[in-house]
Formats: structure tokens, sequence, C-alpha cells
């Protein structure tokens, strides 16, 4: 059972482009989140999303960020007209229905240069 | 807002020293959890506690728990040199949202 698959694990985006990143839960999970890391600091709740919803999604930006959990395939966090602050970690967790523990990923290493 | 802040901010000891993170949260809690995390590298988790429990062990490692005090420590005994790594208490508030709030973490250094 591979653990939580996150790709790209590292992704240069020039200011204004567009980045995608992907995550594929453990096999069985269907809850998925997404936190992000600044240097230095711990990680900040992004979103919560089961297949084809988004159950809460008060961690994300109100502009540029979106994310989705289609029924066939990845988890998607998309990140729309890049700044140099949104350079950070970004980290995925799958956990099954009705469980705390969450397992990670490796996470993308995004960097807008 | 941040809910874990652990203490201190950094810790360095010499291999085979003990190591105590302490952990402070700020609302109720379902369930406090520690995590490790090597430099560069994703979450690994180390041990989960319930609102309900007061200790916990699992291997060298030793949680402990006080809902009163609105706080948890991890002890580390026996540290070895690959014991580096941050180290980040995070809680959930339990219901149908199970997201974690995670403190800013702890750097622990292990001289060999």
């Amino acid at each position: 059972n591979a653990g939580v698959m996150q790709n790209p694990r590292h992704l240069v985006r020039r200011r204004g482009q567009e980045a995608r990143l992907r995550c594929s839960p453990m096999k069985g999970h269907s809850h998925v989140y997404w936190y992000r890391q600044l240097p230095e600091e711990g990680l900040k709740f992004m979103v919560y999303l089961q297949k084809e919803n988004i159950i809460d999604e008060s961690g994300m930006p109100k502009e540029r960020f979106s994310a989705e959990f289609p029924k066939e395939g990845p988890s998607i966090l998309r990140i729309q007209q890049v700044v140099r602050g949104d350079s950070a970690a970004y980290f995925c967790a799958s956990s099954p229905a009705g469980e705390t523990q969450a397992f990670f990923g490796q996470g993308t290493r995004l960097t807008v240069v | 807002s941040q809910q874990g802040e652990e203490d201190p901010q950094a810790l360095s000891i010499q291999e085979g020293e003990n190591a105590t993170m302490n952990c402070s949260y700020k609302t109720s809690i379902n369930n406090l959890q520690w995590y490790r995390q090597n430099s560069g590298r994703g979450l690994v988790h180390l041990i989960l506690i319930r609102s309900n429990e007061r200790e916990k062990h699992s291997g060298r490692l030793r949680v402990t728990l006080d809902t009163s005090k609105k706080s948890s420590s991890l002890l580390i005994t026996a540290s070895r040199a690959a014991d580096t790594a941050s180290y980040f208490c995070a809680t959930d508030g339990g219901g149908a949202n199970s997201k974690l709030t995670f403190g800013k973490g702890i750097t622990l250094s292990v001289r060999p």
C-alpha cells in the first residue's frame, strides 16, 4: 500500500503562471487535506475535501486558490497567477472516513521566481 | 490563529539524554498528535493521544496530556542522533471536521 503520493516534489513557476499540485491519497482513504508550510513555520490548514465535495475551505485564500478531489483521479490544488508570497511547501494528507490520524505526503515545494 | 504552541523552540542535547518537549493549546480538543519532520521532508506521525487519555507510550516515546492545563508533553528517552528533526504537536476539535491545527514546532538537535 503506497503512501500519500504528491507530485511534483519541486515546482518552479514564474510570477503570473499557474501552479498545479497533485495528491493521490492512500488506497481506501476518502478524505484529503491540504496544508501550507512557510519556512521555519508550522503547517497551516488550507482545505478539506471528500470525493467531489469541499468540506471546509476556511484556510484557503479568497482569490487565486482552488482545490478539487474528483470522483476519479488525484486531488488537485491549483494556484493561479502565482506571486512570490506563494513560495512554500504544500502538503497533502489523507485519512479514512471516520479516522483522525492523517498520513502525510512528502510535499511539493513551490518556488515562485 | 495558532492553536498549538510548543516550547522550547529549539533544544540541543547529547546523544543518550532524554528530550522533553511541551505543547500548549487554547481550545478544547478531541485528539492531540505529535509529528516529526526531518529537514526538507514530509511529516511522520509519531503518536496520537485522545482527550480522555492521560499518558501513552510507543517505543522510546512517552506522551502525556493534561486537558485541565491544555498542555501535552513528548518525552524521547535515550535520544539518538537520528532523532534530530523538528517536532510538531497538532490538535483537532473532533466532529465532522478533523482538520489539524499545528504549532510552530520544536527543533531538536541531538549531538553524537
